[in-house]
């Protein structure tokens, strides 16, 4: 089965700094990766997908994601944090079903920008 | 409406009532879902729709009862709840992309609370 273990439930950065989320998965067939943001009484939204070719995936906000098979993570980066980046932020690793996608979350990291 | 819309945002009920979330999307895609987002557990697939279809359920208990009349439109049926059933159910939609893999859009959630 397919899982994913985001570490830290809890980031805090000063605006301006460089961002940090970390993603570790566990998958037993190439996988398509994902990161979503959720912001306070919203639905997710979709930062960045994998699913092959380059390893490096860009994303809205100036998000970023790099795919490294290897170490099996997809960490969350960007280069300065904006306040309006303060949110929950999930990995997550999909699974094809019938017809439609089978999406494994992480537990999510709740992401603090200190002015 | 665009996208994925969710009713109503907030839901108060009491453990003997019947109600239902509704979600529609307006977005031409074939596969709908419901999860549920509890506070101490990562984001739970519930079930997933395609063409009108159930393909999955997640060993939801009988007191949710999902209906899908058609592609656009999906609904949760809630009877005899428990208090740990107060949670954010979310919905989503999903496309299939060329690149071999799905992208879900997901509704802004209405927030249960069981008493």
């Amino acid at each position: 089965a397919q899982s994913v273990t985001q570490l830290g439930s809890h980031v805090s950065v000063s605006e301006g700094a460089l961002v940090l989320l970390r993603c570790n998965y566990s998958s037993s067939v190439p996988p398509y990766l994902f990161w979503y943001v959720q912001y306070p009484n919203q639905g997710l939204q979709l930062l960045l997908k994998y699913t092959t070719g380059a390893t490096l995936v860009k994303g809205i906000n100036g998000f970023e994601a790099e795919f490294k098979k290897s170490e099996t993570s997809f960490h969350l980066t960007k280069p300065s944090a904006h306040m309006s980046d303060a949110a929950e932020y999930f990995c997550a690793v999909s699974e094809r079903i019938q017809g439609a996608q089978k999406l494994v979350f992480g537990q999510g990291t709740r992401l603090t920008i200190n002015p | 409406e665009t996208g994925v819309t969710q009713t109503p945002r907030h839901l108060v009920m009491g453990m003997t009532n019947k109600k239902s979330l509704k979600c529609e999307q307006h977005l031409g895609h074939n596969a709908m879902y419901w999860y549920k987002q509890s506070a101490k557990k990562p984001l739970e697939l519930m079930f997933v729709y395609n063409f009108k279809e159930q393909t999955e359920n997640n060993s939801v208990p009988s007191r949710f009862s999902p209906e899908c009349p058609n592609s656009s439109h999906l609904f949760l049926h809630l009877h005899t709840l428990q208090p740990e059933d107060s949670a954010l159910y979310l919905c989503a939609s999903s496309q299939y992309l060329t690149s071999g893999t799905y992208e879900q859009y997901f509704g802004p959630g209405t927030r249960l609370t069981v008493t």
